[in-house]
């Protein structure tokens, strides 16, 4: 089946830990995004990346590295500059196409809790 | 400046009734879209509908349809015939600009619905 496939799915950290979070689609999209969702809140953009081997900040970028090796792929690592990282961590795609609506794609989530 | 806003954090509705999540977006850009999202408790989202800013027409899919004012600048979503399965989290969100600007999304804070049996 085609999708978008995080793991883990719950990660435990302790402090001073930088942790990386997987995210890969096979749904042949071009860009990769990566949200942070904090309790009974909306999701934040992190990074994005509409070709590979380049990405751009979101809103949120500090404390959080990212790289764009191969289409498929979109790994998230938080460092320990991240003062705050417990947190739901959504990786996203889309297709970049001018007859698209532009949806975002979902993958099931990546929960962190630093310990 | 909040770009989306869902002003009902919390929102009960009957099981069989009709339910409206508002949302109010903020843009100068002519170009968007506006989608609304589902999450349920085990937190995949899920797309419901989308709307651009150019449709003449208000987005509907099924049970879903979206009221699409612009000249206000809101995007509400209406569910009719609720069900015990509606009950979730829902999230509108804005695109600005066309696709090659890169799709990103603004989320608003969402409105927890909760459907009563």
């Amino acid at each position: 089946d085609g999708g978008i496939t995080q793991s883990p799915k719950y990660l435990f950290r302790k402090e001073g830990q930088n942790v990386t979070l997987s995210c890969e689609q096979n749904l042949n999209h071009d860009a990769m995004y990566w949200y942070r969702q904090d309790p009974g809140q909306g999701l934040r953009l992190i990074y994005y990346s509409q070709i590979v081997n380049d990405f751009q900040k979101g809103d949120i970028a500090e404390g959080y590295s990212v790289s764009r090796e191969k289409k498929e792929s979109f790994p998230l690592t938080v460092t320990s500059a991240q003062k705050n990282p417990t947190a739901f961590y959504l990786c996203a795609s889309s297709i970049l196409w001018e007859g698209d609506t532009g949806e975002l794609f979902f993958g099931e989530g990546s929960r962190l809790t630093v310990l | 400046a909040q770009k989306i806003t869902q002003t009902q954090p919390g929102m009960f509705v009957q099981e069989k009734e009709a339910v409206t999540l508002d949302c109010t977006y903020d843009t100068s850009d002519p170009s968007y879209g506006l989608f609304w999202y589902k999450q349920p408790s085990s937190g995949e989202m899920i797309f419901l509908i989308y709307q651009g800013s150019y449709d003449q027409q208000n987005a509907t899919e099924g049970r879903y349809s979206l009221n699409f004012q612009k000249a206000r600048k809101s995007a509400n979503l209406v569910i009719s015939a609720s069900q015990l399965g509606d009950s979730a989290m829902y999230f509108c969100a804005m695109r600005e600009g066309l696709y090659n600007a890169g799709n990103m999304l603004t989320f608003g804070g969402g409105t927890r619905l909760m459907v009563k049996p």
